[in-house]
């Protein structure tokens, strides 16, 4: 089975803090997305990454960079947190290439007081 | 412009009530369409991949179709363990493209 891991389940930090959000999988997957989603908002794509070292904004890239020096590992940086980016973060991954599915990890609920 | 349109929002069954959820696209080269199972507090969890018009996949209680416009997602007598939100997504080049769901609630 595909496992896709992150780092926290929940977190809170403060604005202006810079934070953190690391994310693993196991299947040996080209690609890797981190997605904001929000109620009435669905999933928004911040990042994806389809080798290491490459990087594509998705479509709310602002606030946020990401990093890929490993092929299983995806990082999401909150450069200075504000609390409009309070909000639930999903990491997927997948195999390049045509009918792909993204499988996705549980989440990190990120609250900023 | 590229979008996915999930009907109903919501949608409440009674125990072996049988339904369908929606999924209209409008996109570019369809690369494959993808349905997902969300539960409160966790990420999607993949259930089906349907690529060509016609195409139909079964997983116990759920089925899904797929037509050049739109795909549903039939659940033919549910149970109370079904009630979750249902997400379809698609892939037309390398973007993907995914609607906002529809929560499904099976009463006992």
């Amino acid at each position: 089975d595909v496992k896709v891991t992150q780092s926290s389940r929940y977190l809170v930090k403060r604005t202006g803090e810079k934070v953190f959000l690391e994310c693993v999988q196991d299947m040996d997957h080209e690609n890797m997305f981190w997605y904001r989603q929000d109620p009435g908002l669905g999933l928004r794509l911040i990042y994806f990454s389809y080798d290491v070292k490459m990087k594509e904004k998705g479509d709310i890239p602002e606030g946020y960079s990401v990093s890929r020096e490993k092929k299983e590992r995806f990082s999401l940086i909150l450069e200075s947190a504000s609390t409009n980016q309070t909000s639930m973060y999903l990491c997927a991954s997948s195999f390049a290439g045509t009918n792909q599915p993204q499988h996705f990890g549980d989440g990190t609920r990120l609250s900023i007081l | 412009e590229d979008q996915v349109t999930q009907s109903p929002e919501a949608l409440r069954l009674q125990e072996g009530e049988s339904s369908s959820l929606n999924c209209s696209y409008t996109v570019s080269g369809l690369r494959g369409l993808f349905w997902y199972r969300q539960d409160p507090g966790k990420g999607p969890e993949f259930l089906f991949t349907l690529y060509s018009a016609g195409e139909e996949k079964e997983k116990e209680r759920l089925k899904a179709t797929l037509t050049k416009k739109e795909s549903f997602l039939h659940i033919t007598a549910p149970k109370p363990e079904d009630s979750a939100t249902y997400l379809c997504a698609v892939q037309a080049g390398n973007q993907f493209y995914f609607g906002t769901g529809t929560s499904l609630t099976v009463i006992p």
